[in-house]
This record gives C-alpha cells, structure tokens and sequence, in this order.
C-alpha cells in the first residue's frame, strides 16, 4: 500500500519560531508538493520538487522554504514562524504529472 | 490565466438521489483533469482522472465524471448518493507551462442526508 507520512498530525509553535515539517514517501516518486489548506481558499501550492536537490516556487511560497536532499524526502521549514502561517500543511508524491498525486494525512500547524 | 472553478461552496443531496458536483476549468491545449475527496480530518484521496480518450471516466467509490470540451467542464457524478458520501470534493487540473503543476479548486463540501 502506497503512502505518504507526515512527522505531525498537529504542532504547536510560537511567533519567531524556525519550524519544520517533514515528508517522507515510500513509492519512489519523482515529484513530491507542499500545500496549504485554508477554509474558503482550497490548496495552493507552496513548493515543489521534481528531483533530488531541486526546487520550484508555487503559488505563495513567502516566508517558506524547502530541502530535498534525498529523494524519498521533502522537508518544508518556516524561517520564522508567524501567525499567518496557521494552517494545514498537505504534503503530496506524484511519479508524473500525468498522474494522480498522493497525500499524506497533513499537519495542523498553529502560531500563538 | 489557466484556472479551475467550483461554482458551489456546498451541495445537499438526500440519500439515494442522483449527485453533482460541479467543476469548469480554463487552460491552454489538451487539459489533464482530476477528482479528488477529503474526508474529515484525513488527506485528499484520488477519485478519477481524464488525460484523453473516453468522455465519461470512471472512478473509485461509484463516482463518475463526464469531460466536456464545448462546456470546459469536468462535473462529478454518482447515480445513488450514500450518506458516507458526505466530504469535501476537489477538482484539479494540470497547468501546461514549463513548471508543469497542478491547480486545485476550492472544494466543495457535499451533505447526504439521510
């Protein structure tokens, strides 16, 4: 069974604090994404990688940043986190973009 | 601008009935479509899909979809609602530039009632 984990179910942090959210999949998937998930608003997409050590912007990629160092794993890390930044983080493989993506259970992340 | 729209926030369907959700997208060339399905408190689970080929795609669960090139919709499709049916629906569609991405719509949250 294919999947897709996520390190959190859900986070806690403070404003100011550097985060990170880590991804890991297991079908050696070339593609792997980080969303955010906001009432009203659906996905957009913050980062996305194709390969090992590659990195793309999406839609809002602001006050974020990604690492991909190897490929069954994509790390997103909030710099310094604000209270903007509360949301749900979805995290998804692809091996093309022909095809469907996978998602993982996704983290609840909330800034005081 | 290459986009995807929900029209519905929410749909209410009683159970049993017949069930749409509707989807229209605006892309440049040949779309590649997708349904997803979110139920509480879980990630997004694929549905079905239409890269190319037959108009009606079939898909997990019961769920059908019907590719409409004139109308640029994608509109999900059950003939029999169930009340497990109940979450929040996303249709994507694959951006055809150099980035290669998908675009999600904003979901929309369907009720079986029983």
């Amino acid at each position: 069974d294919v999947k897709v984990t996520q390190s959190s179910r859900y986070l806690v942090k403070r404003t100011g604090e550097k985060v990170f959210l880590e991804c890991v999949q297991d079908m050696d998937h070339e593609n792997m994404f980080w969303y955010r998930q906001d009432p009203g608003l659906g996905l957009r997409l913050i980062y996305f990688s194709y390969d090992v050590k590659m990195k793309e912007k999406g839609d809002i990629p602001e006050g974020y940043s990604v690492s991909r160092e190897k490929k069954e794993r994509f790390s997103l890390i909030l710099e310094s986190a604000s209270t903007n930044q509360t949301s749900m983080y979805l995290c998804a493989s692809s091996s093309s973009s022909y095809n469907e993506q996978f998602f993982g259970p996704g983290t609840r992340l909330t800034v005081l | 601008a290459q986009s995807v729209a929900q029209p519905e926030d929410q749909v209410n369907v009683a159970e049993g009935n017949p069930l749409t959700v509707k989807c229209t997208y605006s892309v440049s060339g040949n779309p590649y479509l997708f349904w997803y399905v979110q139920y509480p408190n879980r990630g997004l689970q694929f549905l079905l899909k239409y890269i190319t080929g037959d108009n009606l795609v079939k898909g997990s669960y019961g769920f059908e979809a019907e590719f409409n090139k004139s109308q640029t919709s994608f509109h999900l499709k059950k003939p029999s609602a169930l009340v497990s049916d109940s979450a929040l629906y996303f249709c994507a569609v694959r951006v055809l530039n150099r980035d290669d991405k998908i675009i999600f719509g904003k979901g929309t949250r369907l009720h079986i009632l029983p």
